[in-house]
């Protein structure tokens, strides 16, 4: 049973400061991390995917992963209000398996 | 490029109804998924295709959900007769093929059943 967990929160973080989210996995044969943004009422959104080791940047947001630790996570760098949104952890395994979904963290930036 | 499309946005049925959705994937992409979002919850997997073949439904409820995609290109997901618990946002994905590559969402659709 492949297992995708994020705590639920809500992570709360006062507006300019470094959101941090985690998430790990159970399977040691995952390639590919996914972190999707949702807004109530809304379908997710990409925003960033990583695929190997170490950090990758994009505007304010980092992914970083450690398949050592099975773990990865998601900085966004100087929060705003409208970063306010349910971020989801998806994880791919090769062939046809499909992407292994987590429930996802609730973050709320207070201005 | 246009977006992954679906019909309706919102539903309202009765219990033991019938229910019917369209999803119309990113042009070129062969990968087609169907989930259902339950509120506080990740989405869960229905049925995935492979252009119009079906590659895991595993999870799909077979005695009361049906899902195809004759030509390869749309889709729709049936429940019939539809439960309370359905209640839940209905998402369809695409990607360019299987396995692990990033899923676009369409808008969904949110299924009320009273």
């Amino acid at each position: 049973q492949k297992e995708v967990e994020q705590n639920s929160g809500p992570l709360s973080v006062p507006e300019g400061a470094i959101a941090s989210l985690n998430c790990t996995y159970s399977d040691r044969g995952s390639q590919s991390f996914f972190w999707y943004r949702q807004y109530s009422g809304k379908s997710p959104e990409l925003i960033m995917f990583i695929y190997s080791n170490g950090d990758k940047e994009d505007g304010r947001f980092t992914a970083q992963l450690n398949k050592a630790s099975q773990y990865v996570s998601l900085l966004i760098r100087d929060s705003q209000p409208s970063d306010s949104a349910t971020y989801l952890c998806a994880v791919g395994v090769s062939g046809n398996t499909p992407l292994v979904f987590g429930k996802g963290t609730r973050l709320s930036v207070i201005a | 490029e246009a977006g992954v499309a679906q019909s309706p946005r919102y539903k309202i049925i009765e219990k033991r109804q019938s229910v019917a959705f369209w999803c119309n994937p990113i042009s070129g992409h062969a990968t087609l998924y169907w989930y259902q979002q339950i509120l506080g919850q990740g989405p869960k997997l229905l049925i995935q295709f492979q252009n119009n073949g079906v590659v895991d439904d595993s999870q799909l409820p077979k005695d009361r959900f049906s899902a195809e995609r004759l030509k390869g290109v749309d889709s729709t997901l049936k429940i019939q007769p539809a439960k309370l618990e359905d209640s839940a946002v209905y998402l369809c994905a695409s990607s360019l093929g299987t396995g692990p590559f990033e899923q676009y969402f369409g808008p969904g659709t949110r299924l009320t059943v009273t």
